[in-house]
């Protein structure tokens, strides 16, 4: 089943512009991971944040979290070309499996140069 | 992709037959998975180990079997009871006793002819 959502489904933008995907899920998470991937490839981690934190940071990335909400965004900023990609969020369960993940379907990236 | 690896990278099955997908990884981890992925989707579970010997059924296992003989191995067969086997299929790796990331492997694209 999927847990998260993406939304947009599809994001075109000019380089140089912020990028911002919001991702909603259902049930109480540990932490909530968001990953890229680039067309017919594996998928890379970007970024983790845990259930008590509200926002971190790895260089041009930014992601929060709102539990209350139940859900996250992701902004790119000062975008590239080569970030054009598919960006999924993953959620880990509260309880149960500590080391399943459930992806949402994805935001589709595009950057104009 | 690495320290995980997946051969081969695209193949193509006759109807009725059974297919082997190969997923190694030297990262000295624990869990493997192995994820479905259609087009313009995000990743569905099919099965996860978390230690030699033994496995689960994720989301959509019927039509798929596995075996985790060694730690370094995760092979999954893909079975003529599959009634829709083309898709990208993605195997994944992490640590025990960790809810942080998974690592990917490049992916291998199945079709069925």
């Amino acid at each position: 089943s999927q847990q998260g959502e993406e939304d947009p489904q599809a994001l075109s933008i000019q380089e140089g512009e912020n990028a911002t995907m919001n991702c909603s899920y259902k049930t109480s998470i540990n932490n909530l991971q968001w990953y890229r991937q680039n067309s017919g490839r594996g998928l890379v981690h970007l970024i983790l944040i845990r259930s008590n934190e509200r926002e971190k940071h790895s260089g041009r990335l930014r992601v929060t979290l709102d539990t209350s909400k139940k859900s996250s965004s992701l902004l790119i900023t000062a975008s590239r070309a080569a970030d054009t990609a598919s960006y999924f969020c993953a959620t880990v369960p509260l309880s149960g499996s500590a080391r399943q993940l459930t992806f949402g379907s994805g935001t589709q990236l595009t950057v104009l140069p | 992709d690495g320290g995980i690896t997946q051969s081969p990278k695209y193949l193509f099955r006759k109807e009725g037959q059974n297919v082997t997908l190969s997923c190694e990884q030297n990262l000295n981890h624990d869990a493997m998975y192995w994820y479905r992925q259609d087009p313009g989707q995000g990743l569905r579970l099919i099965y996860y180990s978390q230690i030699v010997n033994d496995f689960q059924k994720g989301d959509i296992a019927e039509g798929y079997s596995v075996s985790r003989e060694k730690k370094e191995s995760f092979p999954l067969t893909v079975t003529s009871a599959q009634k829709n086997p083309t898709a990208f299929y993605l195997c994944a790796s992490s640590a025990q006793g960790s809810t942080t990331q998974q690592f990917f492997g490049p992916g291998t694209r199945l079709t069925v002819l």
